[in-house]
């Protein structure tokens, strides 16, 4: 299995531009979690979804940002209109009931 | 999910057991202790986790303490591939999210 994929690796986008991040769990993972890193807050849980239903969106920011997950096999964070203080590393995991979360790589969000 | 206390940083000394403590002084009957891991970088990596018994997996020991107030994390034998952030997490069984806090910096020196 190819863990859990992010993409894009890195995007810097200006003020006021709309950010899509995107995520592929582990096929078979039922649970798909979205993380925000910065270095004053630490990793922050913005939102999980259970079998593609939001179960907490408490962690999100703002209406800014939204998630979405189609289907069992991709998820979107999205950003609109992105701020200088959205930049972070976002991550996404994956797991199965019991288990342990497995983490993407993340996205380098840079928001000029 | 209970809170957890650990030191900012470490050292250790590369081929050295490091010893990663932490406190979670709150922590309910039915919350198991989990250990993380994050290089720079990267996303975070699960280690190991254990409820009451101490715990050993190919990464690491877990020993938790009778009252399962604090717990520390065994690295047996240090590299330098280890230096990374690690994370003490108290959880409730599956099913409920959990938060990273601040975490120990461990360095192995070489």
């Amino acid at each position: 299995d190819a863990g859990v994929i992010q993409s894009p690796r890195h995007e810097v986008t200006e003020m006021g531009q709309e950010v899509t991040l995107r995520c592929k769990p582990i096929s078979g993972h039922n649970s798909l979690f979205w993380y925000r890193q910065t270095m004053m807050r630490g990793l922050e849980l913005l939102i999980y979804f259970n079998n593609n239903v939001p179960i907490d969106d408490s962690g999100m920011p703002e209406d800014r940002f939204s998630a979405k997950m189609p289907n069992a096999s991709f998820s979107t964070l999205k950003i609109q209109p992105s701020e200088p203080r959205d930049s972070a590393v976002y991550f996404c995991a994956s797991r199965t009931p019991g288990q342990e979360k497995y983490f993407g790589p993340g996205t380098r969000l840079t928001v000029t | 999910d209970a809170k957890t206390t650990q030191p900012p940083s470490m050292d250790c000394a590369e081929g050295r057991a490091a010893n990663l403590p932490c406190n979670h002084s709150t922590i309910s009957g039915n919350e198991y202790v989990y250990w993380y891991r994050q290089i720079h970088s990267q996303g975070p990596q699960y280690i190991i986790h254990g409820l009451k018994n101490n715990e050993t997996n190919e990464m690491a020991s877990l020993i938790i303490t009778e009252d399962r107030k604090s717990s520390t994390l065994i690295l047996p034998h240090a590299t330098l591939r280890d230096t990374a952030v690690y994370y003490c997490i108290v959880r409730v069984a599956p099913g409920n999210q959990f938060y990273f806090g601040t975490g120990t910096s461990l360095t192995v020196i070489p």
